[in-house]
């Protein structure tokens, strides 16, 4: 079956840069995306990653190993509306089906 | 603003009944996906249409159907309500059938 492994919780200070990982097992892969979501709200698209390397957009980076099963988002230049919770989502058997993980809580602190 | 349209916010009802839940996508978009997200299970994908036709399918249940309509709005059709069926439910939608998925705000549902 699929599954996808995120950390729970994260904290770190505005200003500065956090990563976070995502690790999958699936069938017939076809790409990782990342949404986020605050308190209350629906998810929004971050980023997309179909092929091995590095997607930059603003000041969210994402990454893929395809090799590995692995991928990240990095966040650079930290604000606190950067608070919210992150999910890696992965598209498989062959675009068949959506897999969210189960998101990891990013908490910003002064 | 996504831009996509989900009604209503809110409804409670009770084990055994049958609602639906509608969804309005965004303009020119072809495809429409239905999630729902609980406390326990996260964030789960049921099921995908594309321009009126079923794409793709997830974990849905036997009880739950969609469709989606020549206007290409679609609903969710939930019946037999359990307790568990309590969750918020999403739609999101995308131009194509791979694109970036843009979410609509959910629907609230609470089974008593």
């Amino acid at each position: 079956g699929q599954s996808l492994e995120q950390p729970s919780e994260v904290t770190a200070v505005e200003g500065a840069i956090v990563q976070i990982n995502c690790t999958y097992q699936t069938s017939g892969f076809y790409g990782l995306s990342w949404y986020q979501q605050h308190d209350g709200g629906a998810p929004t698209f971050l980023s997309y990653n179909g092929l091995d390397g590095l997607e930059e957009t603003g000041r969210f980076s994402s990454f893929l190993s395809r090799s590995d099963s692995y991928g990240y988002l990095l966040l650079q230049e930290l604000q606190m509306k950067d608070s919210a919770s992150y999910f890696c989502a992965v598209r498989d058997n062959y675009g068949q089906n959506f897999v969210f993980g189960p998101g990891t809580r990013l908490s910003v602190l002064p | 603003d996504s831009g996509v349209t989900q009604t209503p916010k809110h409804l409670i009802t009770a084990t055994g009944q049958r609602v639906t839940l509608r969804c309005s996508p965004r303009s020119g978009d072809l495809s429409v996906y239905w999630y729902q997200q609980s406390l326990d299970q996260g964030l789960q994908f049921l099921i995908q249409y594309y321009n009126g036709e079923e794409r793709a399918k997830g974990n849905i249940l036997e009880r739950f159907s969609a469709q989606q309509f020549p206007d290409l709005h679609s609903e969710l059709n939930l019946s037999s309500l359990e307790l568990g069926d309590s969750a918020l439910y999403f739609c999101a939608s995308s131009p194509g059938q791979f694109d970036e998925q843009f979410f609509g705000p959910g629907t609230r549902l609470t089974v008593l």
